[in-house]
C-alpha cells in the first residue's frame, strides 16, 4: 500500500517545547515538502528536499528545523523559536521537483 | 505578488445540484494550475492539472477549465453529492526553476441533502 503517512494525527504541546512530526514516504520520491495551512490562508511552503542530505527553506522556515537523512523520511521538528506553532501540518512529496505533489493526511499541533 | 484568489469564500447547495468554483491568478512565469479537494481534517487530493495550452480538464463529474489569457479557472462540479462537501483550492506553479506553487485558500462546498 504506497502513499504518505504523517504521524501522529493530533499532537499537543506546551508552550516553550520542541516537538518533531515525522512522515514517511513509500513512493520512491526524491522530493519531500512541508507546509503549514492556517485558517483563512492559503498552504506555505516551509521547508522542501530535492533530494536526500539536502534541504532548503521555504517562505516560512523561520523557528522550524528538518532533516533528510533517509529518501523516505522527513521530519520536521517545531522549535520554541516558532512564535505561533498551533497550526495542520501537511507533508506532500513529488517524484522531483515541479512534478504533481501527493499530500499526507496532515498533523493538528496545538501549542498551549 | 504571485497570488491565487478564489471565490466565493464558502458555498452551499443542494444535492444533486450543480455549481461553479472560480479561481484568479496572478502567478507568473505561469506553467500549470491545479485543483485539489480537501476533506476536513485531510491533505489535499489532486483533481486537475491543466498546462498553459489545455483549456478544459475532466474528472468524472468535476470539469476545470482555464483560460490563461485572462487569468482565470473554473471548477464545474455537475449532480453533486454528499460527499462533494469540501474544500476546494486551486493551486497554481510558478516557472522559476523550482516550480514553487502558490496555493489560494480555497472554497468550502457544502452539500445539503
Amino acid at each position: 500500500d504506497g502513499g504518505i503517512t504523517q504521524s501522529p494525527k493530533y499532537l499537543f504541546r506546551k508552550e516553550g517545547q520542541n516537538v518533531t512530526l515525522s512522515c514517511e514516504q513509500n513512493l520512491n520520491h526524491d522530493a519531500m515538502y512541508w507546509y503549514r495551512q492556517d485558517p483563512g490562508q492559503g498552504l506555505r511552503l516551509i521547508y522542501y528536499s530535492q533530494i536526500v542530505n539536502d534541504f532548503q527553506k521555504g517562505d516560512i522556515a523561520e523557528g522550524y528545523s528538518v532533516s533528510r537523512e533517509k529518501k523516505e523520511s522527513f521530519p520536521l521538528t517545531v522549535t520554541s523559536a516558532q512564535k505561533n506553532p498551533t497550526a495542520f501540518y501537511l507533508c506532500a512529496s513529488s517524484v522531483d521537483r515541479g512534478r504533481e505533489q501527493y499530500f499526507g493526511p496532515g498533523t493538528r499541533l496545538t501549542v498551549t | 505578488k504571485n497570488q491565487v484568489e478564489q471565490s466565493p469564500q464558502s458555498l452551499i447547495i443542494l444535492e444533486g445540484k450543480n455549481c461553479t468554483l472560480q479561481c484568479n491568478y496572478t502567478v507568473s512565469p505561469f506553467s500549470n494550475l491545479r485543483w485539489y479537494k480537501q476533506d476536513t481534517g485531510r491533505g489535499p487530493v489532486s483533481l486537475t492539472i491543466m498546462t498553459f495550452s489545455e483549456n478544459t480538464k475532466s474528472n468524472g463529474r468535476y470539469t476545470a477549465t482555464l483560460d490563461a489569457d485572462t487569468k482565470q479557472s473554473s471548477l464545474h462540479i455537475t449532480a453533486s453529492q454528499l460527499s462533494d462537501s469540501a474544500s476546494y483550492i486551486c493551486v497554481v506553479s510558478a516557472n522559476t526553476g523550482f516550480q514553487k506553487l502558490v496555493f489560494g485558500t480555497g472554497t468550502r462546498l457544502l452539500v445539503s441533502p
